[in-house]
């Protein structure tokens, strides 16, 4: 079954550089969530999108931006990177927002894209 | 704000052993989920709670939500060498919210 594609799963950045994410939910899901995970941490919410529209905001830093495109794909982007960005960013997917009447809750996992600031 | 805290932060046990991990918010919660992560990968999904005082089984682990919606445990027993990980549970606060809150998670190993 296809799972959420998250791209790339390696990046290495200097300080003050740019970087990308891109995740691809899975087939006919609508919202997107994306977590940040340092070592040993656990998954802190940055921001989520429904319907392509941001539903839920988190401990997102304003150098960080994202958006949810028509074909649902999201992109995280982040500038002036720091030494202290590096971590594992995971997208998540699910169908419906978790409010929605019907919505199993369960959020679907990418395997994540490990950034390294140097 | 929101809080998830979790206990212990870290078990050692030996196979067959029981484990139980603790977890409790700061504020009601309207529905509790549980993840697995192994060493290096993603959180997987294992069970959403949602009533005052349910209790769900899946073969060995046993899931719990407190009658007051503010924690809930994750008990499993017998323990095996392919339960190895970190065990989340992540919060919905319900309202207008679209986010999970992660517990700050409990690493297992278990010895052969």
């Amino acid at each position: 079954a296809a799972g959420v594609i998250q791209s790339p799963r390696h990046l290495i950045k200097e300080k003050r550089e740019t970087a990308t994410l891109k995740c691809y939910p899975i087939p006919r899901h609508d919202t997107v969530y994306w977590y940040q995970q340092g070592p040993g941490q656990d998954p802190q919410f940055l921001i989520s999108f429904y319907e392509k529209m941001q539903s839920d905001k988190g401990s997102i830093p304003d150098r960080f931006s994202a958006q949810q495109f028509s074909d649902y794909h999201s992109e995280l982007n982040m500038s002036s990177l720091e030494l202290g960005d590096s971590a594992l960013y995971f997208c998540a997917s699910s169908l419906g927002s978790m409010g929605q009447l019907g919505n199993t809750g369960e959020l679907f996992f990418g395997e994540g894209s490990r950034l390294t600031v140097l | 704000g929101q809080q998830v805290m979790q206990i212990p932060q870290y078990q050692h046990v030996q196979e067959g052993e029981d484990f139980t991990t603790y977890c409790n918010s700061s504020t009601t919660l309207s529905n509790i989920q549980w993840y697995k992560q192994r060493p290096g990968g993603h959180p997987v999904f294992l069970i959403q709670l949602v009533k005052s005082g349910e209790v769900k089984k899946q073969k060995r682990l046993t899931f719990q939500f407190g009658e007051a919606k503010k924690n809930s445990s994750l008990h499993i027993t017998a323990t095996q060498t392919t339960d190895v990980g970190t065990y989340f549970c992540a919060g919905y606060y319900g309202g207008a919210t679209n986010k999970l809150i992660f517990g700050t998670g409990t690493l297992l190993a278990v010895q052969p």
